[in-house]
């Protein structure tokens, strides 16, 4: 299995490029998350989906939209790319356990983003 | 702002010694987790501990919960230098919401 697959590894954007950031996982997580990571500020939650076609606001949702149309895939889009995303994004997988409780994530390798 | 609260934010040990990470929340939760993270790479899960747990062992680690203090625990015993990497804690209601993370730095 490969878990949870992100692509690409590194990207570099000009402010007002839009992009999309691809998440797969082929553990059949219904729940799937977005991280971007700054450096001490641990991991802000952009968006989150408990399954095919739910999304929902994390912490940091502004300047990002998700869908999730399939279980498998949970894709990131920026709509237009500003020098404050510049970060590290990880995506993330999990099984739920109930209805508001998750087992471990699994997460893929991340998605490094430099917007000039 | 972010549910969880780590201290403290950096730690330096000797191989040997045991690592204490403390973590702090704001609201109620279902489960805890802690992850582990090496520089550059993504997170790994550690362990988890439920709401109705106050105690919970794997190997090295020991993880302590206590809900009416809304606070957490990590730690790791007889620290080795491979153990060096952050560490976070993740509240889990109906998501995951991590702290900001402990720098772990463990000298052979």
């Amino acid at each position: 299995n490969a878990g949870v697959t992100q692509t690409p590894k590194f990207q570099v954007l000009k402010t007002g490029q839009s992009m999309t950031l691809q998440c797969a996982q082929d553990m059949n997580h219904e729940y799937m998350s977005w991280y971007r990571q700054d450096p001490g500020m641990g991991l802000r939650l952009i968006h989150y989906s408990v399954g095919a076609g739910i999304t929902d606001q994390g912490e940091v949702p502004n300047g990002y939209n998700v869908s999730r149309s399939t279980t498998e895939d949970f894709p990131l889009r920026l709509l237009s790319a500003a020098p404050s995303q510049t970060s590290v994004y990880f995506c993330a997988s999990s099984r739920p356990v109930g209805r508001f409780a998750n087992t471990e994530a699994f997460f893929g390798q991340g998605t490094r983003l430099t917007v000039v | 702002s972010q549910q969880g609260e780590e201290d403290p934010q950096a730690l330096s040990i000797q191989e040997g010694e045991n690592a204490t990470m403390n973590c702090s929340y704001k609201t109620s939760i279902n489960n805890l987790q802690w992850y582990r993270q090496n520089s550059g790479r993504g997170l790994v899960h550690l362990i988890l501990i439920r709401s109705n747990e106050r105690e919970k062992h794997s190997g090295r680690l020991r993880v302590t919960l206590d809900t009416s203090k809304k606070s957490s625990s990590l730690l790791i015993t007889a620290s080795r230098a491979a153990d060096t990497a952050s560490y976070f804690c993740a509240t889990n209601t109906d998501k995951l919401i991590f702290g900001t993370g402990t720098r772990l730095q463990v000298f052979p």
